[in-house]
């Protein structure tokens, strides 16, 4: 059974700081690892989207990476601003074949202070 | 393009009563997901429909979560009886079909208090 761990649980920076999310997942047998970012009281909305081919994504300020043999991947926000103040989710889809159920992970709090 | 509508946005009710929640995917999509997000936690996929057939309620509460996609287009979720354990936020999300690759697009969720 797939688990997904994000640590740390909350974080909270100076703007403009960069900063790194992690997310580790058990099975390294996945077809794509997915970022999202969640603000309360709102739905999920999708960021990057790395297929397990790919070592890195990315848009803006985002990047995110993703080393399968180990489990891990990362989240790196450029330059945070007050407005990426939200949770992060990480999701992990099992490998391809079949029907294929995604896991989330936990979530990291983020908070940038001005 | 409109987004996954969802409503209520909120309910409270007590123990052992009912509720429904009603969900409106992305026109076209062909794939419904209901998940529930207990507070501290990620979601955690409840039910997956393709069209109005159901793929996946390996983690629906039988006994007490039912769900229906009528002519494959919007869903509705119920509880009956709800338990306080089922307080939580109720998340509906769409996508173009089941692909790996496509992107699920998420509606803003109904929170759900159980006293």
């Amino acid at each position: 059974k797939q688990e997904v761990t994000q640590i740390p649980a909350a974080l909270s920076v100076p703007e403009g700081e960069n900063l790194v999310l992690n997310c580790s997942f058990t099975d390294s047998a996945i077809y794509n690892l997915q970022w999202f970012r969640q603000d309360p009281g709102k739905g999920l909305t999708s960021l990057l989207l790395i297929q397990s081919s790919q070592r890195e994504q990315t848009s803006g300020r985002l990047n995110a990476s993703l080393d399968k043999s180990s489990g891990r991947s990362t989240l790196y926000i450029a330059a945070s601003q007050p407005g990426d103040s939200a949770t992060y989710l990480c999701a992990v889809r099992p490998h391809s074949g079949g029907y294929q159920k995604v896991t989330f992970g936990t979530g990291t709090k983020l908070q940038v202070i001005p | 393009e409109a987004g996954v509508a969802q409503s209520p946005r909120y309910k409270i009710i007590e123990k052992r009563q009912s509720v429904a929640f009603w969900c409106n995917p992305i026109s076209g999509h062909a794939t419904l997901y209901w998940y529930q997000q207990i507070l501290g936690q990620g979601p955690k996929l409840l039910i997956q429909f393709q069209n109005n057939g159901v793929v996946d309620d390996s983690q629906l509460p039988k006994d007490r979560f039912s769900a229906e996609r009528l002519k494959g287009v919007d869903s509705t979720l119920k509880i009956q009886p709800a338990k306080l354990e089922d307080s939580a936020v109720y998340l509906c999300a769409s996508s173009r079909n089941r692909a790996s690759t496509d992107t699920q697009y998420f509606g803003p969720g109904t929170r759900l208090t159980v006293l």
